[in-house]
């Protein structure tokens, strides 16, 4: 199984909302990281968890809270978001060492209203 | 200010000859860098990578050249076929940025049938 999982694949949500995306991997990668996509922009990194601890925090405000329950699993939760806010979220997850090859999942589409 | 550029938005080339992306980064302790693809409404998908050690990878249709003294490295795409147009992403690391990845703005590949 060489995939990330993500979902949902759209979300709406109003800007009082609180909401969940979810990512899975069974790769047995030992690192993952949200990424935000806007329009005709590269990746930006969000977070990183290593070994599931938070390694990497790149100044998101704290409207957005990552959690790693397991090795697998990776959670972004969502709450007063703005409408720039709206962007691809990406999951991504590598092997768990320095300077890998960092495997995406296919991006959850978020529209804040 | 951009670590990581990609000069070109976008690139047409017509089926069958040689597609040539490129890269140019201003950090000169980037020493791993990786090409993604990314379809519309997809998560980037892993091309090739190169590690500073090499100036030259190939792997199929896809070849990255990388020269280190000019901080530029490009790929080559050969032969192009309709199925390789998507937005490519040039990505850099540096040892000391442990597991983070610096992309460049992507180049839009049209490959003409």
């Amino acid at each position: 199984d060489t995939e990330v999982t993500q979902t949902p694949k759209h979300l709406v949500m109003g800007m009082t909302n609180k909401k969940s995306l979810k990512c899975e991997q069974h790769m047995g990668h030992r690192a993952m990281y949200w990424y935000k996509q806007k329009a005709k922009k590269p990746p930006e990194l969000m977070f990183v968890y290593s070994y599931e601890k938070l390694s990497i925090n790149e100044s998101v405000p704290s409207r957005f809270s990552p959690e790693c329950p397991n090795s697998s699993l990776l959670n972004l939760h969502l709450h007063a978001l703005q409408p720039e806010d709206s962007a691809l979220y990406l999951c991504a997850s590598s092997p768990g060492h320095l300077q890998e090859t960092q495997y995406f999942g296919p991006g959850t589409r978020l529209l804040v209203l | 200010d951009q670590q990581v550029k990609q000069n070109s938005p976008s690139l047409s080339v017509q089926e069958g000859r040689i597609s040539i992306l490129n890269c140019d980064y201003t950090n000169s302790m980037f020493d791993y860098f990786l090409w993604y693809k990314k379809y519309p409404a997809e998560g980037p998908t892993f091309l090739i990578s190169i590690s500073s050690i090499k100036d030259k990878n190939e792997d199929g249709r896809f070849t990255v050249f990388l020269n280190k003294s000019a901080k530029h490295l490009s790929l080559h795409i050969v032969p192009s076929q309709p199925g390789d147009s998507a937005v490519y992403f040039c990505a850099a690391s540096a040892r000391n940025y442990g597991q983070n990845f610096v992309f460049g703005p992507g180049t839009r590949l049209s490959v003409l049938p």
